[in-house]
């Protein structure tokens, strides 16, 4: 069974650039028509897709948050990444790395438990 | 950016009730319309794919209907277990977006 899990710092300062890493468990990250995404909840609020990343590198990103993130993927560790610079408070969130059905980019019927990033000095 | 609209935002409900909540697209996106159970501090569950195709292991009160742009999840005989968020999200165009959730709770 597919199984997927968060990492990264719970606390960033402003200006700064929040990093987390998400392994998958049970199943390639490799596999065939497998896209990777990042999703965040700000606490009390509802869920805003931030991107989408193919093991081969390719990216989609929601334009809203396009000019500050970027995601990689590392098959050799069965990871793939997400980066956002210039954080603020509005940045803080529960991220959720997910896993869409193949092939495409939604929906999601794998989830991470999820990972609270807090923005504060 | 497609837009979607779920109605109501909060409803109260007792058990054995039937639900409905609704999701409203800006605009035509097709079938591409799919929803989540999300209950406290845990991630999102989905419980419908592309408006209307069941989920393995999603109970059989969970049923969707639409196309176009209006959608509906309904939920039969409410159990205590249902109390929830939930909302609906289109992958039809990018960026992919999600409704901004109804809250369930039950009496």
């Amino acid at each position: 069974q597919l199984h997927l899990q968060e990492s990264g710092p719970g606390l960033v300062k402003p200006s700064e650039t929040l990093s987390l890493s998400c392994t998958v468990s049970g199943g390639s990250i490799s596999c065939n028509g497998c896209y990777w995404g990042w999703i965040r909840q700000p606490p009390g609020k509802g869920l805003e897709w931030i991107g989408s990343i193919y093991h081969s590198g390719s990216t989609h990103y929601n334009p809203s948050l396009k000019s500050r993130v970027t995601m990689s993927v590392d098959t050799s560790k069965n990871q793939f990444s997400l980066k956002l610079t210039s954080v603020t408070a509005t940045d803080t969130a529960v991220y959720y790395c997910a896993r869409p059905i193949p092939p495409g980019l939604a929906p999601n019927d794998n989830w991470g438990q999820g990972t609270l990033v807090t923005v504060s000095s | 950016e497609i837009v979607l609209t779920q109605s109501p935002d909060f409803q109260s409900v007792t058990p054995k009730e039937k639900v409905t909540i609704t999701c409203r697209a800006s605009q035509s996106i097709g079938s591409s319309l799919h929803w989540y159970q999300q209950k406290p501090d845990q991630s999102p569950k989905l419980l419908i794919k592309f408006a209307s195709q069941s989920i393995s292991g999603v109970p059989s009160r969970f049923s969707g209907s639409g196309s176009g742009t209006n959608f509906t999840l309904t939920i039969n005989s409410l159990e205590a277990e249902d109390a929830a968020a939930y909302y609906c999200h289109q992958s039809s165009s990018l960026p992919i977006t999600f409704g901004q959730g109804t809250r369930l709770e039950i009496k």
